[in-house]
């Protein structure tokens, strides 16, 4: 069982240039987050979706775009690289969540780590 | 500015001592989870707390949600060389949007 699994693992992008990051899980699951990793702050929300074919924004979307096509994959873009954007990448996948307080747990990939020049 | 905020940021102790580490908001959240990541890996759910003023154990993790749900706390007894790891706290708000905390990077010495 794959869980969740990101590709690629690691990129070198110069600025300006695009690429899209893959996450796919084989759990079933409908919910799909795409997080950012930076030294002393966390992981922030960048993307996430509820079903296929709907997306939303979270924190820190800009810079960023997401589609769902399918429920197993969910793909996060970079249009036009920035050093700013230089992180790890984290996508993580969930069961639907219930009412206020029935929180399901977050399954991670391993990770995608970007470095813009 | 990050909405949840951990304190120690860095903890390096010795192997059989003791330890917290707080995770602290000024707003509520409806349920808060705590994670450990190892280096390269993505986290790894070690609980969920739902009620205010709940407490969890896990072994000898002890989890503290708190009164008004809007802080957390992680409590490790004989704290050992496996524990080392970073460990974030997520705070769930409305729409499944998570919200994490900004780590706390534990070493435990043999």
């Amino acid at each position: 069982n794959a869980g969740v699994t990101q590709t690629p693992k690691f990129r070198v992008l110069k600025t300006g240039q695009s690429m899209t990051l893959l996450c796919a899980q084989d759990m079933n699951h409908e919910y799909m987050y795409w997080y950012r990793q930076d030294p002393g702050m966390g992981l922030r929300l960048i993307h996430y979706s509820v079903g296929e074919g709907t997306t939303a924004k979270g924190e820190v979307p800009d810079g960023y775009n997401v589609s769902r096509l399918k429920k197993q994959n969910f793909l996060l873009g970079l249009e036009s690289a920035a050093p700013s954007q230089t992180s790890v990448y984290f996508c993580a996948s969930s069961y639907q969540g219930g009412s206020a307080g029935t929180s399901q747990p977050q399954h991670f990939g391993d990770g995608t780590r970007l470095s813009i020049l | 500015t990050q909405l949840l905020e951990q304190s120690p940021q860095f903890l390096s102790i010795q192997e059989g001592e003791n330890l917290t580490v707080y995770c602290n908001s000024s707003s509520v959240f409806s349920s808060l989870q705590w994670y450990r990541q190892e280096p390269g890996e993505g986290p790894v759910l070690l609980v969920t707390v739902v009620t205010g003023g709940e407490v969890k154990k896990l072994k000898r993790l002890t989890f503290q949600f708190g009164d008004a749900r809007k802080d957390s706390s992680l409590h490790i007894t004989a704290a050992q060389t496996g524990d080392t790891g970073l460990y974030l706290c997520a705070g769930e708000r409305t729409g499944n949007q998570f919200y994490f905390g900004t780590g706390t990077s534990l070493t435990v010495i043999p």
